[in-house]
């Protein structure tokens, strides 16, 4: 298996653009969890799918981020706009489902924002 | 709350064992796990314990778990420059999905 893929691995861009990350999880996940690590915050859950279903939205920072699911084998993260203190490096990971299982984790998509 | 820590730095000569430390708050956890994480890279899965074992090994790897005081450990034997990474230690509570990851324990090993 390929394990978890994002893309873009490195986007810069400027502020107040929309910046959009992808992620593909392991064939036969079924949860997926979108992360932020920062030097200050360290490693912050953003959001966790179920089934292709948001469960737990509770640690998206502000309504400038947005994250969708439409299928088992494919989720976006939309920050629009975008603000210089969006850059971190944001990792999507997925796990087999039940609650406690191991979480897989992607290269990481490294976000600029001038 | 729930919270994990850990020391954030570590050094080793080549050759030595390394052991990482980690303590967290919540005695329901479950599931525990060390990740690796290498410059510009994503986490990668070390290895894991239940709650309900004392010791996990796996090659160079021995996890110890001491339920009593919420401490768990990760002892790398015979360390190599390869090792140098940050460690992650996560902690999963019960009947949830979240993790609680540490801070990280950055690794560094001489030559």
């Amino acid at each position: 298996d390929a394990g978890v893929i994002q893309s873009p691995r490195h986007e810069v861009t400027e502020m107040g653009q929309e910046v959009t990350l992808r992620c593909k999880p392991i064939s036969g996940h079924n949860s997926l969890f979108w992360y932020r690590q920062t030097m200050m915050r360290g490693l912050e859950l953003l959001i966790y799918f179920n089934n292709n279903v948001p469960i737990d939205d509770s640690g998206m920072p502000e309504d400038r981020f947005s994250a969708k699911m439409p299928n088992a084998s494919f989720s976006t993260l939309k920050i629009q706009p975008s603000e210089p203190r969006d850059s971190a490096v944001y990792f999507c990971a997925s796990s087999a489902g039940t609650p406690g299982e191991a979480q897989y984790f992607g290269p990481g998509t490294r976000l600029t924002v001038l | 709350g729930e919270d994990v820590e850990q020391s954030l730095f570590l050094s080793v000569r080549e050759g030595d064992s390394s052991v990482i430390n980690c303590t967290y708050t919540d005695s329901s956890s479950t599931y525990l796990y060390w990740y690796k994480q290498e410059p510009g890279a994503g986490l990668q899965l070390l290895t894991y314990i239940f709650s309900n074992m004392d010791m996990k090994q796996d090659q160079r790897l021995t996890v110890l778990l001491n339920k009593k005081d919420k401490h768990l450990s990760l002892r790398i034997a015979d360390t190599q420059t390869g090792d140098s990474a940050i460690y992650f230690c996560a902690a999963v509570f019960s009947g949830t999905y979240k993790y609680i990851f540490g801070t990280g324990t950055r690794l560094k090993v001489l030559a």
